[in-house]
């Protein structure tokens, strides 16, 4: 099955500096990755996802990239801010599977 | 608009005991899945329905039962509660399976056995 790893597992920026967050996927056949943003005491939401046949998508400060050759795709978030601060999901799925395959998750402070 | 409603949100079970965790949606979603989450370890599927009147196993179904009620609900059943189940347990929906929908979550069900 798929295998979904994410780095960094923390992460602490100034606010106003951009954090990076990357994932990498084994299985070829994947073809869709969501971001989710988790609050503390709340389930995932989604954020901003991408699909294989794009390379990148950007929605106001966030953006995602994805690089299919080498299996990797990463969250970008410029000009944090303190509400930024949560855990961050990255996933993979492919149009066939019924099933979407986390990584660990990266917990991100953004400091004031 | 509620979206995914899960109850109860805390819950402290005995070893052996058993319970259900009932999740509900609003937004006309064909497929549903329970979710458990723990620390360095993610989000790990553990049973899904894709439509109504099926459901499949996961990555760690053991220990679990699920039933889909309707369409709009779908439940968890620990039927001989362990230790290892403790968790925090995640109900999420997607109007059609896999790649083609994203994914909505509840806001979970902290689950501790003593």
């Amino acid at each position: 099955g798929e295998n979904v790893e994410q780095h960094p597992s923390t992460l602490s920026v100034q606010e106003g500096d951009s954090a990076v967050i990357k994932c990498t996927y084994s299985d070829s056949a994947s073809n869709y990755f969501p971001w989710y943003k988790q609050e503390l005491g709340k389930g995932p939401q989604l954020i901003i996802d991408i699909r294989s046949n794009v390379g990148e998508k950007k929605d106001q400060r966030i953006a995602v990239t994805l690089n299919k050759t080498a299996k990797h795709f990463s969250l970008h978030i410029t000009e944090t801010q303190p509400e930024d601060s949560a855990v961050y999901f990255c996933a993979a799925s492919t149009s066939t599977g019924n099933q979407f395959y986390f990584g660990t998750g990266t917990s991100l402070t953004v400091i004031p | 608009n509620a979206g995914v409603t899960q109850t109860p949100k805390f819950q402290v079970l005995k070893t052996g005991q058993s319970m259900t965790l009932q999740c509900a949606q609003d937004m006309n979603h064909n497929s549903m899945y329970w979710y458990r989450q723990d620390p360095g370890m993610g989000l790990r599927l553990i049973y899904y329905s894709a439509s109504e009147g099926t459901t499949d196993k996961g990555e760690v179904p053991n220990g679990y039962n699920v039933s889909r009620l309707n369409k709009r609900e779908f439940s968890l059943r620990l039927e001989s509660a362990a230790p290892s189940q403790t968790s925090v347990y995640f109900c999420a929906s997607s109007e059609v399976p896999g790649a083609n929908s994203p994914l909505h979550f509840g806001n979970g069900t902290r689950l501790t056995v003593t």
